[in-house]
This record gives C-alpha cells, structure tokens and sequence, in this order.
C-alpha cells in the first residue's frame, strides 16, 4: 500500500459525459501527478500540482482539468469525454515539487467510456 | 525532450533463473534520475529501483540489481532467481534532476517488457 488513495476505483459512463477521479497523497507530498495510461498511449504525464497550484502540463487535453485543494487532495475532470479517453488514470505523489524524491503511485481509476 | 525505449515487447523467463530487461533513453540533461517500476496484474504501479545518474555504483535492491551505462544512455534490469510473482509489466522511467532547474519533475516512461515467469 503506497498511501495514496483514488476513487473510484472504476467508472463507466457515456460518450459527452463528465465524469471527477479524486485522489487523496499520501500524508505529507505536497505533490501530486495525474498519468493517464491507455493501449496506444502507454503512460504519459498529464499534470502536476505542487501545494495547491499547477506546475506542470503535459499531454493534457483542454475537454481534462485538474486541482489541488488546501487538504492537498487533487480532482481530475474529465469533460465531453470521447472513447479514446477510456484508460487508467493514476495519480501520485511525492513530499516536495522537484526530483529528487521518488513518486508513489495510487491504485488507480479505470475509466471504461461506452 | 527525453525518449525511453524498451525493446523487448515480452519476455519469458524459468522459476529461479535470471533475466535481464533493456531499456535505453535519450536526453539532453546531465543530472537525472532512472527508474524501473513493476506493474502485476493488479495494476498497482511499485517502484522496483532508483539510479541516480551522477552516482557510478549500479543500484541494488535484493534480487533486483541494474546495468547503468551513462555514456551508452542504457539502464538494464536484472532480476536473479526469478519468482512466479515477478510475473509483471516492467517500464523504465526517466526523471530529472532537481539540479536541473525547471518545475516539471515528471515521469516519461517506455512503452513496457512483459515477463512471465514460468514454473
């Protein structure tokens, strides 16, 4: 057990429908990433939040967005949702907002859009 | 912008043998971190074992022991005396230093090696 906690663990829902993964870091990180994992894709990075505020973008589509909250839990919205947005998402996290720590990843949100 | 291939797609392996999974990256950066992380069937994503690039000792951690070639850009893992639960997708990861300056510390990953391990 990693520590950090996504709900829910799965979710099914209809093309053009709006759906919010929540994720819980572990006691203490300050920072949280959300990958996006699919067949065609692999793993890629979407975004990173650091004590509240954005710090990096990845592949993130602009229908995706994300934030932390003061308690430090982070939400990805997922909106007008495709079924290529079908994947696992995870999120992670770490103490600080650079390198030199590694991430611990959550165990998941499967997304299944029909 | 890095790039991480593993080009070994799958690969099988005998209860108790070893096994050696490539992985080779591309980057610009001096100062860097690589990784190697499990996923099993359950999904869950379990880091396996960190390098740091400016340190020359290849990292350790029990059965898990790394290849890192600084100057090739190749980080392979071996795995000794497999066990049926090594049984996993493995990815190479690449992480920058914090001495490089910038705020984006984000994982990019290769594509994955499936092993089986075989009873």
């Amino acid at each position: 057990d990693s520590g950090v906690t996504q709900t829910p663990k799965h979710l099914i829902t209809a093309t053009g429908q709006r759906v919010t993964l929540r994720c819980s870091p572990r006691s203490g990180d300050l920072s949280v990433y959300w990958y996006q994992q699919s067949l065609d894709q692999g793993l890629q990075f979407l975004i990173q939040y650091y004590n509240g505020e954005e710090r990096a973008k990845g592949n993130i589509l602009e229908r995706f967005s994300a934030q932390q909250f003061p308690d430090l839990h982070s939400e990805l919205n997922l909106s007008s949702l495709e079924l290529g947005d079908s994947a696992l998402y995870f999120c992670a996290s770490s103490p600080a907002g650079g390198g030199s720590y590694e991430q611990y990843f959550g165990p998941g949100t499967r997304l299944t859009v029909t | 912008a890095q790039t991480v291939t593993q080009s070994q797609p799958e690969m099988s392996v005998q209860e108790a043998e070893t096994v050696t999974l490539s992985c080779t990256y591309d980057t610009s950066e001096s100062n860097y971190y690589l990784f190697w992380y499990k996923q099993p069937p359950s999904r869950q994503m379990i880091l396996v074992i960190r390098q740091e690039a400016y340190k020359q000792q290849n990292a350790t951690e029990n059965r898990f022991s790394v290849n890192f070639q600084k100057a090739a850009k190749s980080f392979s893992l071996k795995i000794s005396d497999s066990q049926l639960g090594d049984t996993a997708m493995y990815f190479c990861a690449f992480m920058k230093h914090e001495f490089s300056g910038g705020s984006n510390y984000k994982l990019t990953f290769g594509k994955g090696t499936l092993l089986t391990v075989n009873p």
